[in-house]
């Protein structure tokens, strides 16, 4: 299965600044996905984020708020811009390991506080 | 809105004994149900998958098994052990989409 990492694996931001979190993984794959997983809480899908594509956001998340980049079939990008506290949760990317699989592994995960 | 229904929120369970989760779903069109294990402080883990056409699937000690006229799948841990003790998320895909739905989560504590 692919090797997924992801920077930084925690940081703590002032309200009103910005954290963009990076998602590599060791092959190429089609599809990354973004999820957002709260304290003791269970995932919800932010975006879909597959190469030469613009992402697809789930309802209740939009691009100005979560921007993401997808440059190469490698590497994510996803932005949490003009961070509430609200925000504080663990920011997770996964991959679909093969084409079609329906297969998803997930990073480590990025902590993000806000405060 | 699609929705996976996990039970129980948390389970205790003693060393040796069977660890018993189940799940739920409503959109008929999904056709991937995997189990992730998820242990504190790291990403969940692709445990078990199952599709629709068998009605269990067994890897070592973990079994699912499906039901697909109730709509429900279960995972089954045989020989629990304390290392075992994390959250388990039942989650299901299909219906044109490779977006995963997930379950509440069930937090396993297996005690010696």
């Amino acid at each position: 299965s692919a090797v997924i990492s992801q920077k930084p694996s925690r940081d703590i931001c002032q309200r009103g600044t910005s954290l963009t979190i990076q998602c590599q993984v060791d092959s190429q794959v089609t599809m990354m996905f973004w999820y957002r997983q709260q304290p003791g809480q269970s995932l919800t899908l932010i975006a879909t984020a597959n190469q030469g594509s613009e992402a697809t956001y789930e309802s209740g998340f939009v691009i100005d708020k979560f921007p993401i980049s997808r440059p190469n079939l490698t590497f994510s990008t996803l932005t949490v811009s003009n961070m509430s506290p609200e925000d504080s949760s663990i920011y997770l990317c996964s991959v679909e390991d093969r084409p079609s699989s329906y297969e998803q592994y997930f990073g480590p995960g990025t902590r993000l506080t806000v405060t | 809105q699609q929705q996976v229904k996990q039970s129980p929120q948390s389970l205790i369970v003693q060393k040796g004994g069977i660890s018993i989760i189940n799940c739920a779903y409503e959109n008929t069109a999904f056709d991937y149900f995997p189990w992730y294990q998820q242990f504190p402080g790291k990403g969940p883990a692709l445990l078990i998958a199952i599709r629709p056409d068998v009605s269990e699937k067994k890897e070592g000690r973990f079994t699912i098994s499906f039901n697909k006229s109730a709509k429900q799948f279960s995972l089954h841990i045989m020989d629990s052990q304390p290392g075992d003790s994390a959250t388990y998320f039942c989650a299901a895909a299909g219906a044109g989409s490779y977006q995963l739905t997930f379950g509440k989560g069930t937090k396993l504590s297996v005690i010696p």
